[in-house]
């Protein structure tokens, strides 16, 4: 079974702040993703990366930043929380192949930010 | 550029009635893939089907079921008895990428919530 684990299921963080989610999988999936996921507006892609040390941009990336030092794990970093960051955060990972776009999630981290 | 529609954004039926999710999408690609997914109240998405574009045969896994009609551009999925462990956000997505990356990006639409009440 494919595992992905996200560090935190809820957290809260002060405006300005600078706010780290990780997310490890434990399948050697090349593919890593970063979604956002706020009601009516469905899950919006953030970063991806398709290796270690490659990132690419998604639909909406101001404001976040992504590092992906080693294969299974790939962080969100948000440099300087805002309010308008209150979401819920989602990590996905896939394998190279012919099955590469079936994407599997983690948990979920719901961020607060005050 | 690849869209996904998913019309009915809230859903609520009576346990043991069937309920059928729509959703349309849009694409120039000739090769793609359709997926639904899942997410209960606990909030991790689960990977329900992928669904070729090349074949239109329809799918049943036990009370689920899914109708793929290119011609119509839909691919609709039916929950047959529903139980209240259904209860879910169920998303449709579509493959592909746009910008001619190799790397499967999938466009999700913005979800059903279905409640089914005991």
């Amino acid at each position: 079974d494919v595992k992905v684990t996200q560090s935190s299921r809820y957290l809260v963080k002060r405006t300005g702040e600078k706010v780290f989610l990780e997310c490890v999988q434990d399948m050697d999936h090349e593919n890593m993703f970063w979604y956002r996921q706020d009601p009516g507006l469905g899950l919006r892609l953030i970063y991806f990366s398709y290796d270690v040390k490659m990132k690419e941009k998604g639909d909406i990336p101001e404001g976040y930043s992504v590092s992906r030092e080693k294969k299974e794990r790939f962080s969100l970093i948000l440099e300087s929380a805002s309010t308008n960051q209150t979401s819920m955060y989602l990590c996905a990972s896939s394998p190279e192949g012919p099955s590469t776009d079936t994407q599997y999630f983690g948990p979920g981290t719901r961020l607060t930010v005050l | 550029a690849q869209k996904v529609t998913q019309a009915q954004t809230e859903i609520s039926v009576v346990e043991k009635e069937d309920v059928t999710l729509d959703c349309v999408y849009e694409t120039r690609d000739t090769t793609y893939y359709l997926f639904w997914y899942k997410q209960p109240p606990s909030g991790e998405l689960v990977f329900l089907i992928r669904r070729n574009s090349f074949d239109e045969q329809n799918e049943i896994s036990g009370r689920y079921s899914w109708n793929f009609q290119k011609s119509t551009s839909s691919f609709n999925f039916t929950i047959t008895a529903s139980q209240v462990v259904d209860s879910a956000v169920y998303f449709c997505a579509l493959s592909g990428d746009d910008r001619g990356s190799t790397l499967g990006r999938l466009y999700f639409g913005r979800g059903t919530q279905l409640t089914v009440w005991p």
